[in-house]
C-alpha cells in the first residue's frame, strides 16, 4: 500500500534553531505539496513542486523557510531560524498531475513545537 | 479567485443520525471537487471526489453530488457512527484540464463532526 512518509513525526526545538522536515512522496507521483496546519489559520499551502521544479512558494515566509527536492524521492522543508510562531503540523502531499482531476495523498505530518 | 466555504462546526450528532455538511464554492472553469477527512493525529485522507457536474462521489456510506447550478457539494451520510468523528474538508482543484491542471487544492476551513453513542 503506497503512502507518503514524513520524518520526523514530532520535533521540539528551541527558538533560533534550524529545523529540517523530510518527505518521501509516493513513487511515480510528479507533484509534491507542503502545507502547514494550525488552529488559527487552518490549512495553508506553503509550496509545491512539479517534476521537482518549484511552481509556487508564495505561501512561505521567504526569509526563513526554504523548500527543495534534491531528487524525485525526497522533498525537504527547512526553517532557519525557527520561531515560536512556526509551531504547527506540517504536511506533505503528493499527486500525479496531467490528468483531468487527481487527488493528493497526504503524509501523517510533522508536529513542530518551537519553544 | 477560487474559494470554498463550509458550514461552521462543530457538528454534534447521535449515532445513527443523518449527516449533512454543507459546502459551496466559487470557481472559474470546471473544477473538480473533493471531500477529505482527517482523523485525530493523522493526515488528510481522500473520502470522495467528483470531476464534473451531476457526478456523485461516494465512499464508506458518504456521498456528495456536484451541483453546478447551486455551486455546491454537500456531504451526506444516512447513519453516522462514532468512528466517523473527525474533521471534514471540502476542496476544489483546477478549473483546467490535463497539463493545465496543477492539482493545487483550495480547502474550506474544515468542519468538526462529533458523534456520540
Amino acid at each position: 500500500d503506497a503512502r507518503v512518509t514524513q520524518t520526523p513525526r514530532h520535533k521540539v526545538t528551541e527558538m533560533g534553531q534550524e529545523v529540517t522536515m523530510r518527505c518521501q512522496p509516493i513513487l511515480g507521483h510528479n507533484t509534491v505539496f507542503w502545507y502547514r496546519q494550525t488552529m488559527m489559520q487552518g490549512l495553508e499551502l506553503l509550496a509545491y513542486f512539479r517534476n521537482r521544479a518549484p511552481l509556487d512558494d508564495s505561501g512561505m515566509p521567504k526569509d526563513r523557510f526554504s523548500a527543495e527536492m534534491p531528487d524525485a524521492t525526497l522533498a525537504t522543508l527547512k526553517i532557519q531560524p525557527s520561531e515560536p510562531r512556526d509551531s504547527a503540523v506540517y504536511f506533505c502531499a503528493s499527486g500525479l498531475a496531467g490528468t483531468a482531476s487527481y487527488e493528493q495523498y497526504f503524509g501523517p505530518g510533522t508536529r513542530l513545537t518551537v519553544t | 479567485g477560487n474559494s470554498v466555504t463550509q458550514m461552521e462546526g462543530p457538528v454534534t450528532l447521535s449515532e445513527e443520525a443523518f449527516l449533512t455538511i454543507n459546502c459551496t464554492y466559487t470557481a472559474t472553469g470546471y473544477p473538480s471537487l473533493f471531500w477529505y477527512v482527517q482523523y485525530p493525529g493523522e493526515g488528510l485522507q481522500l473520502l470522495l471526489k467528483a470531476t464534473k457536474a451531476d457526478d456523485k462521489g461516494s465512499n464508506k456510506g458518504f456521498e456528495a453530488t456536484y451541483r453546478k447550478e447551486t455551486t455546491s457539494f454537500h456531504l451526506e451520510k444516512g447513519s453516522v457512527q462514532v468512528s466517523d468523528s473527525a474533521v471534514y474538508f471540502c476542496a476544489l482543484s483546477g478549473g483546467g484540464h490535463g497539463s493545465s491542471n496543477t492539482g493545487k487544492l483550495i480547502f474550506g476551513q474544515g468542519t468538526t463532526l462529533q458523534v456520540k453513542p
